[in-house]
């Protein structure tokens, strides 16, 4: 059974700081992605990865396939930023294995 | 183009009751999901429509819900009778082809009380 992990659970940072949120999974993955939900809304996919890592704007999101690790960086933090991070297992049928979220609070 | 849209918004039904939930995908997406996410847990894989099939049903909870999407376009959710353990967030999401490298679109969800 593949069990997907995140850490921390909550987080809170000062506008401006370099924040990481991290992801393990147990088993081999076809693709991780990593998802954002705001308070109140919908979900919205920020990254898909199966190797190396991939950037947009501020965000990046790296993967070690031999450790089953992934992380989502998040540079210059800013508030609205503020949302629950989520990643997830992409299984070979498409099907989202989910981790419990990390809770991000950026305070201005 | 309008995203995946998901009626109602909010449900508030009693124990007994049924209740059913509407997903609509993006225009042209042939796959459509359903997840739920009840208080304090992580999100969990419902099914999995590849047009108007049933692609994969496994995380179905029991008979109580039942899934239809006719014409391959909107999906219905059908949770009868509903119990206390049914409440949470549903999910709805739709990609365009049937492959884990797809990015898959999530609706803004339908969040269930059952009192």
């Amino acid at each position: 059974k593949n069990e997907v992990e995140q850490s921390p659970q909550n987080l809170t940072a000062q506008e401006g700081e370099f924040i990481t949120i991290n992801c393990s999974y147990s088993v081999g993955i076809s693709a991780l992605h990593w998802l954002q939900q705001h308070p109140g809304g919908g979900i919205v996919s920020l990254f898909m990865l199966s190797s190396g890592k991939k950037k947009h704007g501020r965000l990046i999101a790296t993967i070690n396939i031999q450790e089953k690790h992934s992380s989502l960086h998040i540079t210059a933090s800013h508030p609205r930023d503020s949302a629950v991070y989520i990643c997830a297992d992409g299984g070979s049928q498409g099907n989202l294995i989910f981790g419990k979220g990390t809770k991000l609070s950026v305070k201005p | 183009e309008a995203g995946v849209t998901q009626f109602p918004s909010h449900s508030v039904i009693e124990k007994g009751q049924t209740v059913t939930l509407r997903c609509d995908p993006i225009s042209g997406h042939d796959n459509l999901y359903w997840y739920r996410r009840v208080m304090g847990k992580e999100i969990k894989f419902l099914l999995h429509f590849v047009k108007e099939s049933k692609q994969d049903e496994s995380g179905m909870p029991n008979n109580r819900f039942l899934a239809e999407r006719t014409g391959g376009t909107y999906s219905t959710l059908k949770v009868q009778p509903a119990e206390l353990e049914d409440s949470g967030v549903y999910f709805c999401a739709s990609s365009q082809d049937y492959s884990y490298q797809e990015t898959q679109y999530f609706g803004p969800g339908t969040r269930l009380l059952v009192l």
